[in-house]
C-alpha cells in the first residue's frame, strides 16, 4: 500500500483481556517501530525491528507487552492482561534502511481500556 | 528521565506572524534533531530535521536553529499559516532510535 496501515483503528477491552495491535508497513521497508501516546504524553518508543536482527526491545514498559514482526513485514503488537494504564494510541512507523528523516506513521490504533 | 523536553504545552500565534516552537535536549550523544507536526487522528509526519555538525537548515517557510552548547533547538515557521495549526513534536537520534518529545499545540489565529 502507499502508506503504513494499522489496524484496528479504535479498540475498547475491559481490563484483563488481551488484545493484539496489527501494523502493515510500507512495502519493502526495513525497520519497523512502535510508540505509544498517552494522554498528554510525547510518543513513547516501545520496540524495533530491523531487518533480520534481533529486535530491541528496551522500550516496553512490562512483560505483559510483545511484539513480532512475520517474514519482515506485518507486526503485531500483543499486550496481555490489560490494565487502565495501557489505555493510549499506539503508532508504528516504518522506514527504508536507517533514513531517519524516512519514518512514515500510520494512524495508530487508539485503545481503551474500561 | 526526558531526553527531550518541550516546556511549552501550547503556543497561539497570529496568522501572518512568526511562530517559534522551543525544545531543549540533555542527552549529548544525540547528532540529528527532526521536527514532526501532527493532526488529530493522523499519525505525525516528518517536516524538517537538522544534523548536529549545522546551527540551521531552512525549507520553505520552515527553519530550524540548534545551539549545541545550550542543548537547545527551535523551530521558526514564517509567515504562519492556518493550516499550521497542528501539533509539533521535537525530536532526537543517537542511532537508529527517535526519542520524542511531549509536543506542543499551534493555534494560528485568524
Amino acid at each position: 500500500g502507499a502508506g503504513v496501515s494499522q489496524s484496528p483503528s479504535n479498540k475498547v477491552t475491559e481490563k484483563g483481556k488481551d488484545v493484539e495491535l496489527r501494523c502493515d508497513p510500507i512495502s519493502g521497508h526495513t525497520a519497523l517501530y512502535w510508540y505509544r501516546q498517552s494522554l498528554g504524553q510525547g510518543l513513547e518508543f516501545l520496540i524495533y525491528f530491523q531487518g533480520n536482527s534481533a529486535p530491541d526491545k528496551s522500550g516496553l514498559p512490562s512483560d505483559r507487552f510483545s511484539a513480532e514482526r512475520t517474514g519482515g513485514s506485518v507486526s503485531t503488537l500483543t499486550i496481555q492482561r490489560t490494565q487502565q494504564e495501557d489505555s493510549a494510541v499506539y503508532l508504528c512507523a516504518s522506514v527504508q534502511d536507517r533514513d531517519r528523516d524516512g519514518y512514515t506513521f500510520g494512524s495508530g490504533t487508539r485503545l481503551t481500556v474500561v | 528521565d526526558q531526553q527531550v523536553k518541550q516546556n511549552s504545552p501550547s503556543l497561539s500565534v497570529q496568522e501572518g506572524r512568526i511562530s517559534i516552537l522551543n525544545c531543549d535536549y540533555t542527552n549529548s550523544m544525540f547528532d540529528y534533531f527532526l521536527w514532526y507536526k501532527k493532526y488529530p487522528a493522523e499519525g505525525p509526519t516528518f517536516l524538517i530535521s537538522i544534523s548536529s555538525i549545522k546551527d540551521k537548515n531552512e525549507d520553505g517557510r520552515f527553519t530550524v536553529f540548534l545551539n549545541k552548547s545550550a542543548k537547545h533547538l527551535s523551530l521558526h515557521i514564517v509567515p504562519s499559516q492556518p493550516g499550521d495549526s497542528a501539533v509539533y513534536f521535537c525530536a532526537a537520534s543517537a542511532g537508529d532510535k527517535i526519542i520524542f518529545g511531549k509536543g506542543t499545540r499551534l493555534h494560528i489565529l485568524p
